[in-house]
Formats: structure tokens, C-alpha cells, sequence
């Protein structure tokens, strides 16, 4: 199967900057994606890297180095509703997509 | 905004029932996924469907589980008899056509108990 590891928990301020990172391990890559998953609802979609280099869409980058099997998800300002589990995918050389176990984010005021 | 509809949203069955679950895609979708989320872990691949037929079935455990998609729009993803082990939450998702930089776009799942 595909090893996808990224840590379990982590806080941060309001305010403040998170990193969020994310190794993986797959036969083949098609390409790496972010979701946000709010407490008892559905993963949304936040970004996606297929070439190495940063990915910026407003308050979230995403950075992807190939060579590495790495990624990292920064959040920016972060705001009392960005408090939730952040999920790295990644898809493999035929394009199956697996998730990794997700980051629970906390952020306090 | 088009989004995947699942019902029901909430579901509590006795361990040897069967239970149904139904998803709905984006329109025009032609692929969609049903995966299985168990707490604290991500999702994880039990079906995928390219229109009508099925593309990846290796990790449904076939004994117990049937998915179909009989006109390649909507689907429906059955379990009988269900056992405590299948307590988790049940999430559909479709893409536009499973391609390299396609996005998997998800529904709000299905929350099923299993007592």
C-alpha cells in the first residue's frame, strides 16, 4: 500500500502561521492534494501540485517537492474556523487516490 | 454551487441488518467513489465507477458489500449483514472524468452506527 505520514495534532493562535507537513511514499505520482475536513463533515478541496514549487491561493499555499516525497500546507492569519483536520492525498501511478490520517488543527484566540 | 447529495445523512442499525446508503453526483460526473472513513483516519477507496462500471473494487469486502450504478448517474452502496466493525462514515465523491488532475469533489457522508 502507500505510506503517507503527517502529524496528528497541532495548535496555533489566531493570528499566527501553521505548517502543515506531509511525506509519502507511492508507487507512481499523478499528483498531491490538500482537503479541509470540518468535524462530522465532508472533505472540501483546498489545492493540488503536480510540479514541484509553491501553489498560493489567498491565506493557503501548498508546496510540493517530487524528489523529496514532500509537501507542506501553510496557513496564513489563521482564523477560529480554520480549526479543523487537514488531509493530504496523494495520487499514485494509477491514479488511485490515498489519504494520509489528517492534521487535527486547533487554533485559540 | 453543484454538490454530491448522500442519504441518509444519519443511519443506526443492529449488527446482521442490511442498510442502503445513496449518493447522487455532480451532474456530469462520470466517475465516482465510495469511500469509508473510520474516526480519526482518512478516507479510505472502496469502489470507484467509470459511468456504469466498476473501475476499482479491491479493498470492498465483497462478502457483505455490493455497490451499483445502474444508469452511470446515481449509485447506491449496500451492506448485509452489517457488523460493528462497519461503524464509520461513508463518503461519496465524483470527479469529472478520473483523469491526471481531476478533483474528487465530496458529499456530506453518511454517519452509520452499528449497535
Amino acid at each position: 500500500g502507500q505510506n503517507i505520514d503527517q502529524p496528528t495534532e497541532m495548535t496555533a493562535t489566531e493570528g499566527a502561521i501553521v505548517q502543515i507537513n506531509c511525506t509519502y511514499q507511492t508507487s507512481g505520482f499523478n499528483g498531491l492534494f490538500w482537503y479541509q475536513q470540518h468535524a462530522g463533515e465532508a472533505p472540501t478541496f483546498l489545492s493540488y501540485n503536480v510540479l514541484d514549487g509553491l501553489e498560493e491561493k489567498g491565506r493557503f499555499s501548498s508546496f510540493l517537492s517530487r524528489s523529496k516525497g514532500y509537501s507542506y500546507l501553510l496557513l496564513k492569519e489563521l482564523q477560529m474556523k480554520d480549526s479543523a483536520s487537514y488531509l493530504c492525498a496523494v495520487r499514485d501511478g494509477d491514479y488511485k487516490l490515498s489519504f494520509g490520517a489528517g492534521t487535527t488543527v486547533t487554533v485559540r484566540a | 454551487e453543484a454538490e454530491v447529495a448522500q442519504s441518509p445523512r444519519y443511519k443506526i442499525t443492529e449488527k446482521s441488518q442490511a442498510v442502503a446508503f445513496w449518493c447522487d453526483p455532480i451532474s456530469g460526473h462520470a466517475t465516482l467513489y465510495w469511500y469509508r472513513q473510520i474516526l480519526g483516519q482518512g478516507p479510505e477507496l472502496l469502489v470507484q465507477f467509470q459511468d456504469e462500471s466498476v473501475v476499482d473494487d479491491s479493498q470492498l469486502p465483497k462478502d457483505r458489500f455490493s455497490a451499483e450504478r445502474l444508469k452511470g448517474v446515481d449509485s447506491t452502496l449496500k451492506i448485509q449483514p452489517a457488523e460493528l466493525g462497519d461503524s464509520a462514515m461513508y463518503l461519496c465523491a465524483s470527479s469529472l472524468a478520473g483523469g491526471p488532475a481531476d478533483t474528487q469533489y465530496f458529499g456530506p457522508g453518511t454517519r452509520l452506527t452499528v449497535l
